[in-house]
């Protein structure tokens, strides 16, 4: 199985500022033969069911705002969240689905200062 | 409106078994996986089963294999995990999500429902 590694297990930024997630697989999750990173991004409210931000690594789903973006390739990711907005409060995961099982990560909380 | 809508949770006693469904409407639905996927209380998000778009096809973590068996019927829009022998580490909220990727190509998981509790206990 592929373990997902995230860090940190939550963080604080004021309104506003960057907040940065990253996340790291134990094998490598790009694909050679379409060059693809097998990385997704969700978001989970509380209360609430997880939604899709990011896939590919870093193709934005339709309908989520640009600040939030994807980084990295083979091993390391990063989520941003160039401006940090009220509505941001959650809880993030990475997932890989390169192969199965499709492993997430731990989770990273992201609150206001 | 485009939802996928659990149902079949509720208290069952360690041992028992319950059949969670999933119903998918306003969406493609018999070209796509479907997966399963549980959140114990205050826990994070684990992957339990998929299936492939008619059926042929099916995966499950290996704390529920042979225990959970995943189903669908494409002709009414219907996912299913048949869920037997519980143990009281599979209470969580049971979710079902929709694989993103077309045909036998896999994806992220775009839409999800709203989930359904299992707790199991005596």
């Amino acid at each position: 199985d592929i373990m997902m590694t995230q860090s940190p297990d939550s963080l604080a930024v004021s309104l506003g500022e960057r907040a940065t997630i990253n996340c790291k697989s134990s094998q490598s999750v790009l694909y050679s033969s379409n060059n693809k990173n097998y990385l997704a991004w969700y978001q989970q409210k509380p209360r609430q069911p997880p939604k899709l931000l990011i896939y590919w690594a870093s193709t934005r789903e339709s309908g989520v705002p640009d600040r939030f973006s994807g980084s990295g390739s083979g091993t390391d990711f990063t989520l941003t969240i160039s401006s940090l907005q009220p509505e941001d409060v959650a809880i993030y995961y990475c997932q890989q689905y390169y192969s199965a099982p499709r492993t997430f990560g731990q989770g990273t909380k992201v609150e206001i200062k | 409106e485009v939802q996928l809508v659990e149902s079949g949770g509720g208290l069952v006693q360690p041992g028992g078994s319950l059949r969670l469904s999933c119903a998918a409407s306003g969406l493609t639905f018999s070209s796509k996986w479907m997966h399963w996927v549980r959140q114990a209380p205050g826990k994070g998000l684990v992957w339990v089963s998929r299936i492939n778009s008619d059926g042929s096809t099916t995966n499950y973590t290996d704390s529920v294999k042979g225990r959970f068996t995943i189903s669908r019927d494409n002709a009414k829009n219907m996912l299913y995990l048949q869920m037997n022998s519980l143990r009281a580490e599979d209470t969580a909220v049971y979710y079902c999500a929709r694989d993103q990727g077309v045909g036998p190509k896999v994806g992220a998981f775009d839409i999800w429902g709203q989930g359904t509790m299992v707790t199991v206990s005596s």
